[in-house]
This record gives structure tokens, sequence and C-alpha cells, in this order.
């Protein structure tokens, strides 16, 4: 079945660091993967995106990889700072029914210390 | 610019009781309306969407029900709420998806509204 996964449950960086989060997907017909940045007591907020037919793409500060032939997608994040202290979702598009519905992975805690 | 509301922010419920959870959209016509449950410590869960007013889809069988009385208005009710039915319940809303079914937007969530059921 369809799912989206993630290496690692928690993860703790230095402030000025870079960061590295890790995504497992299985759907191999998703057409785009999404990061989303979740602060405590919010909702989600769009990071960055992925096209299928893309390896990377870079938006401000962020860095989204994909190797389809692995199923692996991570979000890199340089010069960590604490206000990127959040959990971060990935997510795929699968289609069902006429529409795109996200699937999200259970999310993985970017913890940053001074 | 379009903003999303949801209301109450949080809701403190015995088991049995009623539920209801309002969703608005303003700034936009005709969006995608969905409805998640985020479970603590956990991802999203889709539990509803909706194309338009009074076209509702259920992704999970549950005791929740979903309504879309107008357009930018979703809810989002129970009849008899479960232990089970505790979590963080996120709106969102979209630009219908145009382009064939290789093509996506973006979803935009709320604020949320942190249910605690005892």
């Amino acid at each position: 079945g369809e799912s989206v996964g993630l290496h690692l449950p928690t993860l703790s960086v230095q402030e000025g660091d870079n960061s590295i989060i890790n995504c497992a997907y299985s759907n191999s017909a998703s057409d785009y993967f999404i990061w989303y940045k979740q602060e405590s007591g919010k909702g989600p907020q769009f990071i960055i995106d992925i096209r299928s037919n893309m390896d990377k793409r870079q938006g401000q500060r962020v860095t989204v990889l994909l190797n389809k032939t692995v199923k692996h997608l991570s979000l890199q994040i340089a010069a960590t700072q604490p206000g990127d202290s959040a959990v971060y979702f990935c997510a795929e598009i699968a289609s069902s029914g006429g529409y795109n519905k996200l699937i999200f992975g259970a999310g993985t805690r970017l913890a940053v210390h001074p | 610019s379009q903003t999303i509301h949801q209301w109450p922010a949080t809701l403190v419920q015995p088991v049995g009781s009623p539920l209801s959870l309002e969703c608005t959209v303003e700034g936009t016509s005709n969006p995608n309306l969905y409805w998640y449950r985020q479970a603590a410590g956990r991802g999203l869960q889709l539990l509803f969407y909706s194309v338009g007013i009074g076209q509702i889809s259920s992704e999970v069988p549950q005791n929740l029900s979903a309504s879309r009385p107008q357009d930018r208005q979703f809810i989002l009710s129970s009849k008899k709420l479960l232990l089970s039915d505790s979590g963080f319940y996120l709106c969102a809303w979209s630009i219908p998806r145009s382009g064939g079914p290789s093509s996506y937007n973006e979803q935009f969530f709320g604020p949320g509204t942190r249910l605690t059921v005892l």
C-alpha cells in the first residue's frame, strides 16, 4: 500500500549547522513530494516541493533531494536557526477519485540548540 | 489574500457528547476543503475532503461526519464522541486541481482545534 515514513524521529543540531531530514516513500507513482513544517500548536506550513522528474530543488536556505532509485527524499536546511525548530513532515501526492490527496509521513522533530 | 479560520481553538468534551467544529475560508471561491486529524506525536490523517457544496468524500470509516452547507464553510461533527477521537483537527483548503491527474495545488492549513475527550 501507499506509505511515507521517516528514518529519524528526532534530530538535534547546533545553531549554525546544516540539518538533513530524511524520508522514505513507497508509492513510485507519486508525481510530487512536499515538505511541511509544523510549529507547536499550529497547522503545517508548506516549505518546498519537488516534482518526480527532478532530483534536486533549492529554496531559501532549503534544498530537497529526491532519489527515485531508492525511494528516498531529504530536506537540507542550511545554517539552522532556532526558528527552524519544529516538526517536519514529508508528504506525497496520490491521485484518488479525480483529486489529489496528500499522504503524510509520521514527522521528524528538529531541535536547534544555541 | 486568503485566510482560513477554525474554531474553537481548544475543546474538552466528555465521552458520548456531540461535536461540531467549524472551518471557514475567506478570499477564494469554490475551494477544495479538507479535514485532517493528527494524534499526539503523529502525522496527519485525511478524514474528509470536499470539492463543492454538499459534496463530501470520506477517507476512513469512523464515527465522524462532515458537511459543507456553504461554499467556504466546512463542518466536522460527531453524534457521540469516543476517547479515541482526541487529537488535533486541522482544516485545509486548496484551489481545485487543474491540469490533469499529475498536477496538484498546494494545501493551506488552518490553525487547528485541539480536542480532548475525557
